[in-house]
């Protein structure tokens, strides 16, 4: 079955630190992989996605995400986390007929 | 341009009554999307609608209906309210029924089943 799996439901950095939120996914063809960002009260915003090619990919906000095929991870970073990333972060993956399966959410806390 | 819009914003609702999100979307997108948002669980496909006309199920339907009478609107009716449907509910849109399409979110509708 197709699932994804954010293992960290909640992290905290201190403002200029690096970040580095974990994605892992289980779907039998090649995925297409999404990370989506949720302010609070708010949508959801496309941050990146991946379909094929270069396996590392930039986004909005200076995000990027790392396609790992062997280990099955998406994983999103940042170099220098600012007050404002603080929200939660969604991976997801698509499915056939563009339905999208989410994790369960990260929730990302900055400090001063 | 507005995108999606979702109403109401939020609402308390007694169980056992019907109640009708509205989505509506001004980017001609042909598909429509409806999500519920739990802690813990992420977000969960309730229904979809590839095209104006056609709807299907999703993850989680059991207890809501929708419709696709034309390609703007998309309104997710539960009818008959219980208080396991206290989430939040967001409606997406995405130009194709497509895996390489992006999915647009409105803002939310948060709901309280009491």
């Amino acid at each position: 079955a197709q699932s994804v799996t954010q293992p960290d439901i909640h992290i905290t950095v201190s403002e200029g630190a690096s970040l580095e939120l974990r994605c892992n996914y289980s779907y039998g063809a090649t995925p297409y992989l999404f990370w989506y960002v949720q302010s609070p009260g708010q949508g959801l915003q496309l941050l990146l996605k991946y379909f094929s090619g270069d396996t590392l990919v930039q986004g909005i906000k200076g995000f990027e995400a790392e396609f790992k095929r062997s280990q099955s991870s998406f994983n999103l970073r940042k170099p220098s986390v600012h007050w404002s990333d603080a929200a939660e972060y969604f991976c997801a993956v698509g499915n056939q007929g563009g339905k999208l399966i989410f994790g369960q959410g990260t929730e990302l806390s900055v400090k001063p | 341009i507005a995108g999606i819009t979702q109403a109401p914003t939020s609402q308390i609702l007694a169980a056992g009554r019907r109640m009708t999100l509205r989505c509506t979307q001004d980017m001609r997108h042909n598909a429509m999307y409806w999500y519920r948002q739990d802690l813990g669980l992420g977000l969960r496909l309730i229904h979809y609608s590839n095209t104006a006309g056609t709807t299907g199920k999703g993850e989680v339907p059991d207890g809501y209906s929708v419709s696709r009478a034309n390609t703007d609107d998309f309104p997710l009716t539960l009818a008959s309210a219980v208080p396991s449907q206290t989430s939040v509910y967001f409606c997406a849109s995405s130009d194709r029924p497509s895996s390489t399409d992006t999915q647009y979110f409105g803002p939310g509708t948060r709901l309280t089943v009491l």
